[in-house]
């Protein structure tokens, strides 16, 4: 049973370019959130998607974007890319959009911006 | 909406020796409460979780945590403390009822010393 899968790993990009991660959730869960973790800090919300839709947003700008596709995977896209989004960005899935299952969480993509 | 305070950055304890790190929470009813372990440069996994009922709860690798609802608090402990748990712990709380995301402490993070 395949557990929350993050792609790429690892990301160098230059200020200004955009930026695509990809993230595949657990087997039979439908719901995925996105988390940004900047060193040293806790992961800050960034924004949900269930039935292919973006429910909840947390403080982050328009920038930032994703998608969920019919298969629950999801993309989350940054436009013009500032060095302080440098950070470990982390995907969890769930069971629906409430905390009531928990989430389970990737290994996130490490995403340094020069 | 909820918060999680997490009064501790950093703590040093040695090998053997118990250990409890402290989460305070913020939200108008009782809440889902969650304890994750972080290792460098990895995602989170789940310790433990509360959702009702005992208030002591048991999870994974020997920790466990008490819901206290008069002290709005939800600390972990592991009475005696192995090299391999050094890591940053985080702890969230999730609201019941409604689809808001979990949210998360700042984190503490374990050292561990012969």
């Amino acid at each position: 049973d395949a557990g929350v899968t993050q792609s790429p790993t690892h990301l160098i990009k230059t200020r200004g370019q955009q930026v695509t991660l990809r993230c595949s959730p657990k087997s039979g869960h439908d719901t995925v959130s996105w988390y940004q973790q900047a060193l040293g800090q806790g992961p800050q919300f960034i924004f949900q998607y269930y039935e292919e839709e973006e429910r909840q947003r947390g403080n982050f700008p328009d920038r930032f974007s994703g998608h969920q596709f019919p298969n629950y995977s999801s993309e989350l896209n940054v436009n013009a890319l500032l060095l302080g989004d440098s950070a470990l960005y982390l995907c969890a899935s769930s069971l629906g959009p409430g905390a009531s299952y928990g989430y389970t969480f990737g290994s996130g993509t490490r995403l340094t911006v020069v | 909406a909820q918060s999680v305070t997490q009064p501790d950055i950093h703590i040093t304890v040695s090998e053997g020796a118990s250990l409890e790190l402290r989460c305070n929470y913020s939200y108008g009813a009782t809440p889902y409460l969650f304890w994750y372990v972080q290792s460098p440069g990895q995602g989170l996994q789940l310790l433990l979780k509360y959702f009702s009922g005992d208030t002591l709860v048991q999870g994974i690798k020997g920790f466990e945590a008490e819901f206290k609802r008069s002290q709005s608090s939800f600390n972990l402990r592991k009475p005696s403390v192995h090299w391999s748990d050094a890591a940053e712990y985080f702890c969230a709380v999730g609201a019941t009822g409604g689809n808001t995301p979990l949210v998360f402490g700042k984190g503490t993070r374990l050292s561990v010393i012969a």
